[in-house]
Formats: structure tokens, sequence, C-alpha cells
């Protein structure tokens, strides 16, 4: 079983288009992040939710759009997509906000805007 | 803000031989500091962590070390293996409970 998932895995699309990414953990966690790692394999947290609220927004444009639905899923739309979105964007989740708590990642979603 | 500065950003070792990477964080308050491995392709994993009460901690032939007085942490492998080349990720966890990413270290080893 699949621990956290997240679709698609790839993702190509033109310039100015709207595009979703939907993330579900079957793991019972009360934590989800959003990240973006661009070519430089940088990992840069965009959002963290924790039962469905949001606790973390760090400077994301906001045609970045978290929505969390239930704590088992946190799904990222994107408006007016640009070059610079261009990247692997990966799903986490931990049981605990607190000290310690393991991210679990998703197999990453690559987006790829022409 | 805080941040944690992870070298080198590349690192080729011959197999067999050791291989170490260093951080160092700027929040003294930090008290949770994981190393995660991300292969070419795949997802972060975490690998081993450390909390700020230990000194060392060591599964295999991976092992962390802190030093709390420097703000620092370093990851040791040793007798490294081709399955060893990856990505590695050091990250601190400070007050405000958000993780602080290093910006990885590019492990390469050579046959």
């Amino acid at each position: 079983d699949t621990a956290v998932s997240q679709t698609p895995k790839y993702l190509v699309t033109q310039m100015g288009n709207d595009k979703s990414i939907k993330c579900e953990q079957n793991l019972g966690h009360d934590t989800m992040y959003w990240y973006k790692q661009d070519s430089k394999k940088f990992l840069k947290i965009m959002f963290s939710y924790n039962n469905k609220e949001l606790i973390i927004n760090e400077t994301v444009p906001n045609r970045f759009s978290p929505k969390s639905p239930d704590k088992a899923h946190l799904n990222l739309h994107i408006n007016s997509l640009e070059l610079g979105d261009s990247a692997v964007y990966f799903c986490a989740s931990s049981q605990a906000t607190g000290a310690g708590g393991e991210l679990f990642f998703g197999e990453g979603s690559r987006l790829t805007v022409l | 803000g805080e941040n944690v500065e992870q070298h080198p950003s590349t690192l080729s070792v011959q197999e067999g031989d050791s291989a170490v990477i260093k951080c160092t964080y700027s929040d003294s308050a930090s008290n949770y500091f994981p190393w995660y491995k991300q292969e070419l392709g795949k997802r972060p994993q975490l690998i081993i962590d450390i909390r700020s009460n230990v000194g060392e901690k060591k599964d295999q032939r991976i092992a962390v070390t802190l030093n709390k007085t420097a703000k620092h942490f370093s990851l040791h492998i040793t007798e490294t293996q081709p399955e060893d080349s990856a990505v590695y990720f050091c990250a601190a966890k400070g007050s405000n409970y958000q993780l602080i990413w290093g910006a990885g270290t590019k492990l390469i080893i050579k046959p």
C-alpha cells in the first residue's frame, strides 16, 4: 500500500493554464505539506496543514492555492502557470508538528511549463 | 531568519572510503536534526535523526554527531557503496517546530 500518493506523476502544460495536483495519505497523520524542488534540488516548503488548517504559508505567489478537504488529502491548485513554476512538487505527511516527526514523501509530481 | 548551511555541495569519494557531510544551524533552540537521502528520480527518505539530548547516534554504516555548543551536526557514512550515491539533506527543527532544510549534498561513489 502506498503511504503518500500524489497524482499526476508528470504534468506538461502551456504557460497561462491552470492545473491541480492531488495528494492523499493513508498513514493517519495529522499534518500534510507541499514542497517544491527546483532543478538545483533545493527543497522549499510551500504550505503545511494540520488537521485541515493552514499552519505554514511560505512566500509563494497567490496563484498557488492549497485545499484540504479532510486531513488525509491536500491538493494543490496552480493558476496562470509560468515558466518558473516548472519543478518537482512533493507532498508529504507527518504524525507530529512538535519535536521529531518523520516526513513521509510522495513520489513527486514533475511539472513542466512550456 | 533561521537557516541551515550544508557543506560540501558535492562530495566524490572512492568506494569503500568514508564520507562526511556537515551542517550548521542558526537557531540555538533547535532540538531535532534529521537526515534525508534522495536517490535520483526518487523521493527523499529519512535515514537517521538525532535529538538535542544525544551527542551521537549510529545505525550500521551511518552515524550522526551533534555539537550543540558549536551548533553543528554531521553525517558519517563508512565503507561507502555504490548504492550510497544520492543527494543527502540535513534539516533542523527549531522552537517554532518548522523544519529548516540544508541545500543538499550530492554524494558520488567512484568505483
